[in-house]
């Protein structure tokens, strides 16, 4: 089935780790997204990809890094200067814009103690 | 961008449509109306889209009013399953970099009450 993939579901690390979060997709689409999802809170985006080895900075990147080396695959890796990193995180892809639909993983919930 | 304003939540008897409203009274011209739908702890599903014509799928129809300054989502007969917060998104026109950025607000905690 084509489809968006993010993995682990769950992730606990310590506290000044770098942790990487993985997403990948099948459907075929240039862009790919992550956005952070607080508790009661809509999403916010960290980075965004238009096209392999691109990527651009979405509202909240400090603290954030990502690669986009190949179009399936857009990881992103949550640095030790990310002031507050346990969230839910998010990752998207679609077609280019504008008249297009966004398809959403499942998302991996960080918890960082 | 636009802004968009939505009731933070709302009750639906099972089985009657549930109207969601959505004001965006700052959307130009060439800005869609996106609506998207997200079960807690998954991730958003998207339900449909429109620009200036009303809009029905398989899952919901998209009442634009004439002026596009506000928009209503319905689901014509809601089921327990649709329990989930729903988030109205006008996206940018296709300018360049701006036009990738879906921004989601709190959207609407839709309850489907038994």
């Amino acid at each position: 089935d084509g489809g968006i993939t993010q993995s682990p579901k769950y992730l606990f690390r310590k506290e000044g780790q770098n942790v990487t979060l993985s997403c990948e997709q099948n459907l075929n689409h240039d862009a790919m997204y992550w956005y952070r999802q607080d508790p009661g809170q809509g999403l916010r985006l960290i980075y965004y990809s238009q096209i392999v080895n691109d990527f651009q900075k979405g509202d909240i990147a400090e603290g954030y890094s990502v690669s986009r080396e190949k179009k399936e695959s857009f990881p992103l890796t949550v640095t030790s200067a990310q002031k507050n990193p346990t969230a839910f995180y998010l990752c998207a892809s679609s077609l280019a814009p504008p008249n297009t639909e966004a398809f959403f993983g499942q998302g991996t919930r960080l918890t960082v103690v | 961008d636009a802004k968009t304003t939505q009731p933070p939540s709302m009750d639906c008897a099972e089985g009657r449509a549930a109207n969601l409203p959505c004001n965006h009274s700052t959307i130009s011209g060439n800005e869609y109306v996106y609506w998207y739908r997200q079960i807690h702890s998954q991730g958003p599903q998207y339900i449909i889209h429109g620009l200036k014509n009303n809009e029905t799928n398989e899952m919901a129809s998209l009442i634009i009013t004439e002026d596009r300054k506000s928009s209503t989502l319905i689901l014509p007969h809601a089921t327990l399953r649709d329990t989930a917060v729903y988030y109205c998104i006008v996206r940018p026109p296709y300018s360049g970099a701006g036009s990738y950025q879906l921004t989601f607000g709190k959207g609407t905690k839709l309850s489907v009450i038994p």
